[in-house]
């Protein structure tokens, strides 16, 4: 089993949709997580962090979920523009900072 | 600031050739990566650098070598290129030292083929 996995979709939505992806991760001790983008394999873009709490930029909404470990990204009102691939990555910070990405989500939104 | 440099952005190696990729941060981030990405697939940590003078290995080290020659600069090796070490890499760094502080930049990359 990956230490951290996302469903790879692709995922179709037509433009001003609500869409979710979830990241499921195995090592509980993980402790900082993040949203990347990537475009049309150039390099990942910080999307977001995701903290305990939950939080919001815009139309993003990060959680995360220590007990089922997991962390998701909602995107409210779908653009074009958000037609991407998004990468969740767990890092464990015991470890000073050694990293694991997931494979990533493949999202298109559609006129 | 340029952020994260990599050099070349391509190449193309004919089985059993050497070369070094070159990555520079001007951050000042104490902590840098080596990831390689093949295709359909996500990102595969090769080594990493925790702070200047200590290298780690990560998911997929063998067949490189890496070198942080300071704070800066954190370079890759392939000693002799296969076929299998066709990719792209990606360099990347961040500030480290915190919970709060592992968010990595990246570089543009590196593609490299290797026939």
């Amino acid at each position: 089993r990956k230490e951290v996995e996302q469903d790879p979709g692709p995922f179709n939505v037509p433009e001003g949709a609500t869409v979710a992806f979830n990241c499921t991760y195995s090592n509980s001790a993980s402790q900082s997580f993040f949203w990347y983008r990537q475009d049309c394999r150039k390099e990942p873009k910080l999307l977001m962090s995701v903290y305990s709490s939950g939080n919001e930029d815009g139309r993003f909404t990060a959680q995360l979920n220590r007990a089922s470990q997991y962390i998701s990204l909602l995107i409210r009102d779908s653009k074009l523009s958000d037609s991407a691939t998004y990468l969740c990555v767990v890092i464990y910070n015991t470890n000073a900072g050694k990293s694991t990405f997931g494979d990533g989500t493949t999202l298109t939104v559609k006129p | 600031n340029a952020g994260v440099t990599q050099t070349p952005k391509f190449q193309v190696l004919k089985t059993g050739q050497s070369m070094t990729l070159q990555c520079a941060q001007d951050m000042n981030h104490n902590s840098m990566y080596w990831y390689r990405q093949d295709p359909g697939m996500g990102l595969r940590l090769i080594y990493y650098s925790a702070s200047e003078g200590t290298t780690d290995k990560g998911e997929v080290p063998n067949g490189y070598n890496v070198s942080r020659l300071n704070k800066r600069e954190f370079s890759l090796r392939l000693e002799s290129a296969a076929p299998s070490q066709t990719s792209v890499y990606f360099c990347a760094s961040s500030q480290g030292l915190g919970a709060s502080s592992y968010e990595q930049y990246f570089g543009p990359g590196t593609r490299l083929t290797v026939t």
